[in-house]
């Protein structure tokens, strides 16, 4: 089965503040993807970063970074120093990386307010 | 720019009526995908192809059907449509890079 689990429906927190968004995934292949993507209120899906299965680095770009885990089936994405602009829907993803149809499934997304 | 179209941006229709929506893509894509986003609910899977004539069921197939004759054009079909089915439509294709890029979205609502 292949799921993604996002606990967190909606975040607030003032600017400046860190926050965290969580992830849990669930897959039985070895070969995988996690993305995560931004949804702010103008409405376009906008990708964030891809991280493979083999690959178990932290990133980090600027305020963002990722926390993979496959120990716990996690890939966590923090922001530091959060802004206004950080207001939006983050959806993580999974992507089932083999044979033939490599089906790519989200999470139902969390929604992270920013307040002034 | 992925190169990735949709149409239309908008429809109104009335329950029962067939409606079909379009994806355009531009820069030949092997794998293509159709969402449905509503609050709650996330973005969750309708059909997806992996190649010409090649498509597969997602988490929330019932109603819905797709056809894919040629590389660049993914078209969902809702056969009858039902209120239900107001929503938010997607459509995505992926890169060889893997990530998806993401269409500006359709706002059917069946009334």
């Amino acid at each position: 089965a292949q799921k993604v689990t996002q606990a967190q429906t909606e975040i607030s927190v003032v600017e400046k503040e860190d926050v965290t968004l969580d992830c849990v995934y669930e897959t039985r292949d070895t070969t995988y993807y996690l993305f995560w993507y931004k949804q702010p209120p103008s409405g376009e899906l906008v990708f964030l970063i891809r991280r493979n299965s083999f690959d178990e680095q932290n990133e980090i770009s600027g305020r963002y970074s990722w926390n993979f885990q496959k120990s716990t089936s996690s890939f966590n994405f923090t922001i530091t120093a959060s802004q206004v602009v950080d207001s939006a829907v983050y959806f993580c993803a999974l992507l089932n990386y083999g044979g033939a149809t490599n089906k790519l499934i989200f999470g139902t997304g969390t929604l992270l307010a920013v307040q002034p | 720019d992925a190169g990735i179209t949709q149409s239309p941006r908008h429809k109104v229709t009335e329950t029962g009526t067939p409606v079909t929506l379009r994806c355009h893509q531009t820069e030949n894509h092997r794998y293509m995908y159709w969402y449905r986003q509503d609050p709650g609910h996330g973005l969750r899977l309708i059909h997806y192809s992996y190649g010409v004539k090649d498509t597969d069921k997602g988490e929330v197939s019932d109603g819905y059907s797709v056809s894919r004759s040629k590389t660049e054009d993914f078209l969902l079909t809702l056969e009858s449509a039902t209120s239900s089915q107001t929503s938010v439509y997607f459509c995505a294709i992926r890169t060889g890079g893997t990530e998806a890029f993401f269409g500006q979205g359709t706002r059917l609502t069946v009334v």
